[in-house]
């Protein structure tokens, strides 16, 4: 059974529409992350929250966003998407925010720009 | 700081024969390391995880990874590979709030 689901697995969006990719979780971890992917290279971490606080990495653009309603529900808000945002979108869970602890992967959802 | 290194970018093997991964890490204290496998347009699943106690790991679908301080090394291994072991591989580090530290990725092809 899917543990962290991303919807949708696949997103086009036009330069510049404002698009939010979802993720929900049914493990009931404290911590939600999320990371941009480009072809061929890891993953980047872009934010992650730990329960309601919010934690930016310094490097990610503002045009990014993300909000957390509930322990279940993530999302990430990318207000005017350009070409170069176009990659795949994962989100990942942890128990808590402890190096011991592994983190658990969505499919991802796949982001193209028009 | 820490660092990963995963010292080949590509491995190709035959289908039956041993995988080897290789990995590499710097860092100023024990970390805790994972391997983690990605099949195309997939998140990434974890394969096994070091988190200082038996130095050699065993892992889902057969893989394991030893811990070796000395060569600070933690390489993956299986016996004997599987066409449905063709995937991306990254070895990872955590260091504070359980932030990963990602290698740059091994794509394991297997052939018959």
């Amino acid at each position: 059974d899917a543990m962290v689901i991303q919807n949708p697995r696949y997103q086009v969006t036009q330069f510049g529409k404002p698009v939010t990719l979802s993720c929900s979780q049914t493990l009931n971890h404290n911590v939600m992350y999320w990371y941009q992917q480009k072809s061929s290279q890891a993953p980047k971490l872009l934010f992650h929250y730990y329960d309601k606080d919010f934690n930016n990495e310094a490097d990610t653009p503002d045009n990014f966003q993300s909000r957390r309603p509930n322990t279940s529900f993530c999302f990430l808000d990318i207000r005017s998407p350009g070409l170069g945002d176009a990659a795949m979108y994962l989100c990942a869970t942890s128990r808590e925010a402890d190096s011991n602890q592994p983190q658990h992967f969505g499919d991802g959802t796949r982001l193209s720009i028009l | 700081a820490q660092s990963v290194t995963q010292l080949d970018s590509h491995v190709s093997v035959s289908e039956g024969t041993p995988v080897l991964l290789r990995c590499n890490y710097s860092s100023s204290y024990s970390p805790s390391l994972f391997w983690y496998v990605q099949h195309p347009n997939k998140g990434l699943q974890l394969l096994l995880k070091y988190t200082s106690a038996a130095t050699l790991v065993k892992g889902i679908n057969g893989f394991e990874a030893e811990f070796k301080k000395s060569e600070t090394s933690f390489h993956l291994t299986k016996p004997s590979a599987h066409m449905s072991d063709a995937a991306e591989y990254f070895c990872v580090a955590t260091g504070t709030a359980s932030k990963l530290t990602f290698g740059t990725g091994t794509r394991l092809q297997v052939t018959l």
